[in-house]
């Protein structure tokens, strides 16, 4: 079976600083994708970045990155230049032969 | 544009009445997907579908069903819907393959009294 933890229910983070948020995964599978998805209020689900697992080379979106570190499962999310917009649930999901197993979230909240 | 849509946006029922959400996308993607959301679980798979006339089973699938009669549609139905599936309900959807961006509807909240 797969799982995905996030083991930060929730983060701040100041105006235009940058936070790292937690993800480690279990799956026996070796060729699977990796997600982070932004929920905002309004609830939309939106897509932040996706990995390859086959990749050694970090993703990277805009002021989004990763940190997947394949042997120890893990896969963080950086946010750097934090915005008020940043505020959000974020979601981190994994999918091999199976669709998307998301972890419990972890609510950011950006202060100014 | 293309998009995906669910109706309603907010149900109100009774214990032991049948639900049916619906799901509709018009990007003609082979796959589509039902999660529910719950407070400290986040989204869990419910039912999906890889084409027309599949349909498989997800991690919460109990209680829920779905059918594939065309590509654009994938309703689900509460056969005799129960408190613990108030819930939030999210749709989505993707062309084929697991490298495709997954597509999520708005949502829709039931209520179950």
């Amino acid at each position: 079976a797969q799982t995905v933890t996030q083991s930060q229910p929730e983060m701040s983070v100041q105006e235009a600083e940058t936070v790292t948020l937690s993800c480690t995964y279990d799956t026996s599978e070796s060729d699977y994708y990796l997600f982070w998805y932004k929920q905002p209020p309004s609830r939309q689900m939106i897509l932040v970045i996706r990995q390859e697992a086959y990749k050694q080379q970090n993703a990277t979106e805009n002021r989004f990155s990763v940190n997947f570190q394949k042997a120890a499962k893990s896969f963080s999310l950086k946010i750097s230049d934090s915005q008020l917009g940043d505020a959000a649930m974020y979601f981190c999901a994994l999918e091999g032969n199976t669709p998307l197993v998301f972890g419990k979230g972890t609510r950011l909240s950006v202060i100014a | 544009d293309a998009e995906i849509t669910q109706s309603p946006r907010h149900k109100i029922t009774e214990t032991g009445r049948q639900v049916t959400l619906a799901c509709h996308q018009t990007w003609n993607h082979n796959n589509m997907f039902w999660y529910r959301q719950d407070l400290g679980h986040g989204l869990r798979l419910i039912h999906y579908s890889y084409g027309v006339q599949d349909t498989n089973k997800g991690e919460v699938s109990d209680g829920y069903s779905v059918s594939r009669s065309n590509t654009e549609d994938l309703p689900l139905t509460l056969e005799s819907a129960a408190s613990s599936q108030t819930s939030v309900y999210f749709c989505a959807s993707r062309e084929t393959e697991t490298t495709d961006t997954q597509y999520f509807g708005p949502g829709t909240r039931l209520t179950v009294l």
